[in-house]
């Protein structure tokens, strides 16, 4: 059955501190990973990796793919109290995105 | 540039009452459109998908169908509501079937409570 994870399930930290969330997967005919940022309603998507070993960087989030090892990771360095959100990380497969049950990141000013 | 229009953003139904959520996008042709569950706490779950006019694919067994009348209409149903379909409905919809080409964007969601 196909599966993702993500690490820790909710985390709260303070307005500058660097946050590291992970993401790890079993499915089947991988094709990629996405991670999107849901804050209240509609998830926004953030980075698409389909390779390993390549950063993705936009500002000050960045997140990079591991296919050896089936896991990724979403970095935030600098927070600010706009990044508490919850982060969901979804493996393609096939038609489909496989979604993970997100972290939930709390900024504390 | 495409837009997704999802409606109502809050439902309180009856258990026993029919539903019907409506999903529309615009500004593009032959989307593959999602209807996505969020229970709290909970990620994702995919329940149906349509690649096409009047193509429905259902991934889970549950008491809620979908229809596609029209190219850029997607709309959820049940004929009878359970309290186990309480939850936070998300439609999406992506350019093309192998989502690495084009990633799915989400509409705002319902939340429907069934009480």
């Amino acid at each position: 059955e196909d599966k993702v994870v993500q690490s820790p399930l909710s985390l709260v930290v303070h307005e500058g501190d660097t946050v590291t969330l992970n993401c790890s997967y079993e499915v089947t005919n991988f094709r990629s990973l996405l991670w999107y940022k849901q804050e209240k309603k509609a998830p926004t998507f953030l980075f698409m990796l389909t390779s390993s070993g390549i950063e993705k960087k936009s500002g000050r989030l960045s997140s990079i793919l591991d296919k050896k090892e089936f896991f990724s990771i979403l970095n935030i360095t600098a927070t600010q109290t706009g990044d508490s959100a919850v982060y969901l990380c979804a493996v393609e497969r096939g038609y489909k995105l496989v979604f993970g049950a997100g972290t939930i990141l709390r900024v504390k000013s | 540039s495409q837009t997704i229009h999802q409606w109502p953003a809050t439902l309180v139904q009856p258990v026993g009452s029919p539903l019907s959520l409506e999903c529309t996008v615009e500004g593009t042709s032959n989307p593959n459109l999602y209807w996505y569950r969020q229970a709290a706490g909970r990620g994702l779950q995919l329940l149906f998908y349509s690649v096409g006019i009047g193509q429905i694919s259902s991934e889970v067994p549950q008491n809620l169908s979908a229809s596609r009348p029209q190219d850029r209409q997607f709309i959820l149903s049940s004929k009878k509501l359970l309290l186990s379909d309480s939850g936070f409905y998300l439609c999406a919809w992506s350019g093309d079937a192998q989502i690495t080409k084009s990633e799915a964007f989400f509409g705002q969601g319902t939340r429907l409570t069934v009480v």
